[in-house]
């Protein structure tokens, strides 16, 4: 049973580009949280979504930022005109549909760099 | 203002000892988690404990919590050199379900 699949592991845009990262839950998951960690900082919670649905996007900056986890297919962290200060390391996280122990399942993280 | 508070920021300690981090948080919470991280790696879960837990085990681990303080504390006992990691205190508040807050972390280094 495979876990949380992030890709890219490492990313490098320039200032401007678009930068697109992938996560695929865990089997049997159907919730999945984005999070976004500094440079020896703990996680910042992004946004929490369902299949089709944002549930909490209280941790998206308003510009730039999108996420979407559709019917098919693995949720999409995207981040439109990067600019430096969007280097981090973004973290994906599942949990299952029903009987959630609270536990959240991480995968290894997509690293941007952004020059 | 950041939910869940680890101290300290940074522990050395030998082969053997215990290492003992804690953890304070400032809203109502339907359960508290430790994570660890190693470097360059995603966040492994290592225990939970609810709101009307006062102590859980696991392993070389011991997990308190003291809601009337608003504060939890990780024990792990007989540490090795591959306890090196980051580990990070987690709160699930009571009007978000699903949604962790996550502390700064200590940064736990030991040495053989």
């Amino acid at each position: 049973n495979a876990g949380v699949m992030q890709n890219p592991r490492h990313l490098v845009r320039r200032r401007g580009q678009e930068a697109r990262l992938r996560c695929s839950p865990m089997k049997g998951h159907s919730h999945v949280y984005w999070y976004r960690q500094l440079p020896e900082e703990g996680l910042k919670f992004m946004v929490y979504l369902q299949k089709e649905n944002i549930i909490d996007e209280s941790g998206m900056p308003k510009e730039r930022f999108s996420a979407e986890f559709p019917k098919e297919g693995p949720s999409i962290l995207r981040i439109q005109q990067v600019v430096r200060g969007d280097s981090a390391a973004y973290f994906c996280a599942s949990s299952p549909t029903v009987g959630t122990t609270g536990e959240l399942f991480f995968g290894e993280g997509s690293r941007l760099t952004v020059l | 203002s950041q939910q869940g508070e680890e101290d300290p920021q940074a522990l050395s300690i030998q082969e053997g000892e215990n290492a003992t981090m804690n953890c304070s948080y400032k809203t109502s919470i339907n359960n508290l988690q430790w994570y660890r991280q190693n470097s360059g790696r995603g966040l492994v879960h290592l225990i939970l404990i609810r709101s009307n837990e006062r102590e859980k085990h696991s392993g070389r681990l011991r997990v308190t919590l003291d809601t009337s303080k608003k504060s939890s504390s990780l024990l792990i006992t007989a540490s090795r050199a591959a306890d090196t990691a980051s580990y990070f205190c987690a709160t699930e508040a009571t009007d978000s379900w699903g949604k962790l807050q996550f502390g700064a972390g200590t940064q736990v280094v030991v040495t053989p």
